[in-house]
């Protein structure tokens, strides 16, 4: 069966410093992976997925993942740190595979906090 | 495109009274799923349909929960009767077939006292 990991529940960075959200997997197969931000109140926006393609999946917002099968990682990045990223960051698995629709699987979610 | 529309966006309402949420998938879509957030619980799959169909309502809490897909457009989510732990964020969500990811709606906060 499919599953996530979210490694950390709660992310504190400052304003212009990197970004590292850790996310493990378990799949029977190939996956496909996303990631999806949830801002305070509003619903999940897809930031990236990644389908067996390039490994290195590049998001909105200057966010990026990079998909290690070797390690069974999906971990999100981003170089620098802005206000408006704070928010809940969900790492997800699709229970279909990387070439199917399926049931999505979500992690627990990490919170990202963002100081000035 | 007007993205996945659920109304009402907020919903208060006493226990024992019947409760129904709507959404509207991205035209095209052929896939619509319901989720149900709660801080105790995250992000939980209630139910999904494929063309209308319900292919698996395995997530649904318990005989109080039914969900229906009249047509492409249109999905309802209804609890009857409902009680103080349904309160929580429902979410709708519609794809296309593939590995595309959801598109979401912004959510019913629903609030049973």
């Amino acid at each position: 069966a499919q599953s996530v990991t979210q490694l950390d529940s709660h992310v504190s960075v400052s304003e212009g410093t990197p970004v590292l959200l850790r996310c493990n997997y378990s799949s029977s197969y190939s996956p496909s992976l996303f990631w999806y931000v949830q801002h305070p109140n509003k619903g999940l926006q897809l930031l990236l997925k990644y389908t067996s393609a390039a490994t290195l999946v590049k998001g909105i917002n200057g966010f990026e993942a990079e998909f290690k099968k070797s390690e069974t990682s999906f971990h999100l990045t981003k170089p620098s740190a802005h206000m408006s990223d704070a928010a809940e960051y969900f790492c997800v698995v699709s229970e279909g595979g990387s070439s199917n629709t399926g049931k999505l699987i979500f992690g627990q979610g990490t919170t990202l906090q963002v100081k000035p | 495109d007007a993205g996945v529309i659920q109304s009402p966006r907020h919903e208060v309402t006493e226990m024992g009274q019947e409760v129904t949420l709507r959404c509207k998938p991205i035209s095209g879509h052929d896939y619509l799923f319901w989720y149900r957030q709660t801080m105790m619980r995250g992000l939980e799959l209630l139910i999904y349909f494929n063309n209308n169909v319900p292919i698996d309502d395995s997530g649904m809490p318990e005989d109080r929960f039914s969900a229906k897909m009249p047509n492409a457009s249109f999905s309802t989510l209804k609890i009857q009767p409902s009680e103080p732990r349904d309160s929580a964020v429902y979410f709708c969500a519609s794809t296309l077939t593939g590995p595309y990811g959801y598109t979401f709606g912004s959510g019913t906060r629903l609030t049973v006292v």
